[in-house]
């Protein structure tokens, strides 16, 4: 059974700071890892898709990396704005399902 | 714009009381999923329909079931729901196994 753990929990860092959030997985059969962003009480948006022939995928100052092998992920975001604040969770998917992780809470200090 | 929505984004039953979620897409996605996520929990898919057929998760509980009607529309009925059905429902749809996009979700209230 595919587990996904993400830690920290939360995270707080000062405005300004570029850094890294972790994901990992313990099944390697992946069809594509997607991160995705949640503000409280709300749905998700999707914020980068890696195909898992893929090894990254970038967008604005989101960088994502995917070692399959290794059963990691690591979502980059460079100069982190207190709008930056939200709970961050990765998902693999398998055979058109996805499971998740519980997320990492961030929150960016001005 | 193309997208997910979720009716009610609110929703307060009583214990026991049937209710209906609703979730209703413009992408024309082929899948749409439906998940429960409960507070500071990661969201759990409950089943979802690829095109038109169903599949139940084998740990969904029979109070949960689900109906899609057309390609655009599916909906999710809670029975009899419990203090422990509670959660926000998330709906999303995707074509075939690629990127999912998610509603607004519903949060579930049960007194």
């Amino acid at each position: 059974k595919q587990e996904v753990t993400q830690i920290p929990a939360a995270l707080s860092v000062p405005e300004g700071e570029n850094l890294v959030l972790n994901c990992s997985f313990t099944d390697s059969a992946i069809y594509n890892l997607q991160w995705f962003r949640q503000d409280p009480g709300k749905g998700l948006t999707s914020l980068l898709l890696i195909q898992s022939s893929q090894r990254e995928q970038t967008s604005g100052r989101l960088n994502a990396s995917l070692d399959k092998s290794s059963g990691r992920s690591t979502l980059y975001i460079a100069a982190s704005q207190p709008g930056d604040s939200a709970t961050y969770l990765c998902a693999v998917s398998h055979d058109s399902k996805l499971t998740f992780g519980k997320g990492i809470t961030l929150s960016v200090r001005p | 714009d193309a997208m997910v929505i979720q009716n009610p984004r609110y929703q307060v039953t009583q214990f026991g009381k049937p209710v209906t979620l609703s979730c209703s897409q413009t992408l024309n996605h082929n899948v749409m999923y439906w998940y429960q996520q409960k507070s500071s929990q990661a969201p759990k898919l409950l089943f979802h329909y690829y095109d038109k057929d169903f599949n139940n998760e084998a740990d969904t509980p029979d109070n949960f079931q689900s109906r899609r009607p057309n390609t655009s529309f599916c909906f999710l009925d809670i029975r009899s729901p419990g203090l422990g059905d509670a959660a926000m429902y998330l709906c999303a749809t995707s074509i075939a196994a690629n990127e999912q996009f998610f509603g607004p979700g519903t949060r579930l209230t049960v007194l």
